[in-house]
């Protein structure tokens, strides 16, 4: 079985543009989180999604911005780059909201690079 | 608020045993996560602890004091493929989300 995937892998932006970044979880999941992992920090939440509803969201000014699909696939949207955005950008699929053990399980993410 | 501490680095040998503290102050409490990230690579799940006590799986075991907001993992045997980052993580009961802390990399040497 495939686990999550995540594209474009890698990618490269300029200050000001616009980045979408697409996921697909574990065949089964429902529910899909956008973690950001600054070199040398923990992941940091941006958003969960469950049945295509927003369940959670951290703190991460209006630029972000995501959305979750009838096949629960989901993608992030970043608008109006900052340098500070350069990150990996990981999702991670599980198969409930988050009342049970709530493992969670993350894509290789997409490295973004802010010029 | 939520502060999640362990420490930045540490460094251990080849067969020996090795433990890596997290510890925690959250607004909320739903469970306790270990997961390792290799460099480049995505995290993966190592284990989970919401009541006191040790949880053990192979070579890995993961405690944890919810009254102390402490929690170890304890890594026996070390491989060196064992080298990698390992991250601490706390549910907190309001959200779904995982507040992860800033990761202890861990070198294995021969």
């Amino acid at each position: 079985d495939a686990g999550v995937t995540q594209s474009p892998t890698h990618l490269i932006k300029t200050r000001g543009q616009h980045v979408t970044l697409r996921c697909s979880p574990i065949s089964g999941h429902k529910s899909v989180s956008w973690y950001q992992q600054v070199l040398g920090q923990g992941p940091q939440f941006i958003f969960q999604y469950y049945e295509k509803e927003e369940r959670g969201r951290g703190n991460f000014p209006d630029r972000f911005s995501a959305r979750q699909f009838p096949n629960y696939s989901s993608e992030l949207n970043v608008n109006a780059l900052l340098l500070g955005d350069s990150a990996l950008y990981l999702c991670a699929s599980s198969s409930e909201a988050g009342d049970n053990t709530g493992e969670l399980f993350f894509g290789e993410g997409s490295r973004l690079t802010v010029l | 608020g939520q502060n999640i501490d362990q420490p930045t680095e540490m460094t251990a040998t080849e067969g020996a045993i090795v433990q890596i503290n997290c510890t925690y102050q959250t607004s909320g409490f739903n469970g306790l996560f270990w997961y390792q990230q290799h460099a480049g690579e995505a995290p993966t799940f190592l284990s989970y602890n919401v009541l006191d006590g040790l949880e053990e799986k192979g070579r890995f075991s993961s405690f944890l004091s919810r009254s102390k907001g402490y929690s170890y993992l304890l890594l026996k045997e070390l491989q060196m493929k064992d080298s990698a980052s390992y991250l601490c993580a706390v549910r907190p009961n309001s959200g779904y989300a995982l507040n992860f802390g800033k990761g202890t990399s861990l070198l294995v040497t021969p």
